[in-house]
């Protein structure tokens, strides 16, 4: 019972390259989010999805692309990497949208030197 | 002005003593409230969600919403060293379920 894994914990980019952050999830959730955390500044969403090939976007989702082909899996892809990008970077899922709230994964640390 | 405030803390409080932290939020349509507990270097855990107005208790936490007065509170008695950690206030609107809106955190530390 994995629940929500992150891959990779940590990442160093230089400005310009691109990667992808994994997230699966072995619950059967229907709701995945990514959101990134940024000292005094909270969980600030980047893009959601309610359903396999459902997507939407967050409050910050500049830079950032989503696709969700199956329930599992919920890759975040950076296209061109920026210092700002440097974050905590959380994924998160949901069985459905009421309180039952978010299990997060432990994170992926971004650096963009 | 952002749709969910939190008290910016952080707190330092004895063990054992009562801990009230608080959340204003600015949405009408908000009617699930959630509170997370993040450990250092963590993800944020859940910790209780309410459904519109009113209280509700688990153990040493007690989760309150006033949605009159946009005003909700977690309240955790005899407090432990081990409940030292960030709380994340945490809202939805049942409308736009696949969204919840964070507040910036309260960092708690209780003092053996």
């Amino acid at each position: 019972n994995a629940g929500v894994t992150q891959t990779p914990k940590f990442q160093v980019l230089k400005t310009g390259q691109s990667m992808t952050l994994q997230c699966a999830q072995d619950m059967n959730h229907e709701y995945m989010s990514w959101y990134r955390q940024d000292p005094g500044m909270g969980l600030r969403l980047i893009h959601y999805s309610v359903g396999a090939g459902i997507t939407d976007q967050g409050e910050v989702p500049n830079g950032y692309n989503v696709s969700r082909s199956t329930t599992e899996d919920f890759p975040l892809r950076l296209l061109s990497a920026a210092p700002s990008q440097t974050s905590v970077y959380f994924c998160a899922s949901s069985y459905d949208g009421t309180g039952n709230g978010y299990t997060f994964g432990s994170g992926t640390r971004l650096t963009v030197v | 002005q952002k749709e969910v405030e939190q008290d910016p803390g952080p707190l330092s409080v004895p063990e054992g003593a009562i801990v009230s932290l608080n959340c204003t939020y600015s949405n009408s349509a908000f009617q699930y409230f959630m509170w997370y507990r993040q450990y250092s270097r963590k993800g944020p855990e859940l910790l209780m969600y309410t459904y519109s107005s009113g209280n509700k208790e688990d153990g040493r936490f007690t989760a309150q919403v006033d949605k009159s007065s946009k005003y909700i509170s977690l309240f955790i008695r005899d407090s432990q060293p081990s409940d030292s950690a960030t709380y994340l206030c945490a809202m939805k609107d049942v409308t736009n379920a696949g969204k919840s809106t964070f507040g910036d955190g309260t960092t708690l530390t209780v003092k053996p």
